[in-house]
């Protein structure tokens, strides 16, 4: 039973570009929701986060949105870099579960020059 | 501040073997999860200790099991292991102190190899 869901496997994009990284959940017991961004041989690495209560939140290039109705995130990164090539998880939290986080497949991001 | 460190790095076992491994969190970081990540799975919860308690576990069978020392130290121990086992896994330390969520770093993960 997958409960966070990232449907698409990988995404391609050119520098200076808008990414748009897209995660589906299905418990409405999720409160918090994250996104990690992962390099290969290294542990994942928190990017940012956002409450239940809130729809949006900002830190720097990246953006996260929450529609609670359509149990649907995304994270937006503006402008894409070489750099953030690597795999992102989006993963989300339980009000009951503690430090337990359900994490999505991952979404493969190149961004080329 | 030194991170989360994970021992060893890099594991091959065979069949019906058992292994532990071990992670050490953030100096006064007193909760300790595991996570077990293969290819197409993403990463699934082992199970979650503090201050030597396991206050949450995942769906994985009784072969996977945990403890956590008094200096937030801790092991995860995999008997009688099987080919599917073979996975990186991933241990978060954070401070937890409370029911509210804390930012949780996680190590470079320990590579398990089962032939």
């Amino acid at each position: 039973d997958q409960q966070v869901k990232q449907n698409s496997p990988s995404l391609s994009v050119q520098e200076g570009r808008i990414s748009i990284l897209n995660c589906d959940y299905t418990n409405s017991m999720f409160d918090y929701f994250l996104w990690y961004k992962k390099y290969p041989a290294e542990g994942p690495t928190f990017l940012i986060s956002i409450s239940s209560i809130k729809d949006k939140n900002e830190d720097g290039r990246f953006t996260v949105f929450l529609n609670k109705s359509a149990k649907h995130l995304s994270l937006h990164i503006v402008p894409s870099q070489p750099g953030d090539s690597a795999v992102y998880f989006c993963a989300a939290r339980s009000n009951t579960g503690f430090q337990k986080l359900v994490f999505g497949t991952g979404t493969r991001l190149l961004v080329s020059p | 501040k030194a991170g989360v460190t994970q021992t060893p790095r890099y594991l091959i076992k065979t069949r019906g073997q058992q292994v532990t491994l071990s992670c050490s969190p953030i100096s006064g970081h007193r909760s300790v999860s595991w996570y077990q990540q293969t290819p197409g799975q993403g990463l699934q919860f082992l199970f979650e200790y503090f201050s030597e308690t396991q206050r949450n576990k995942g769906n994985f069978p009784g072969r996977f099991s945990g403890r956590q020392f008094s200096n937030s130290r801790s092991e995860m121990n995999v008997s009688t292991l099987e080919l599917g086992d073979s996975a990186l896994y991933l241990c978060a330390s954070s401070l937890a102190a409370g029911t509210s969520y804390n930012e949780q770093f996680f190590g470079p993960g320990t590579r398990l190899t089962v032939l």
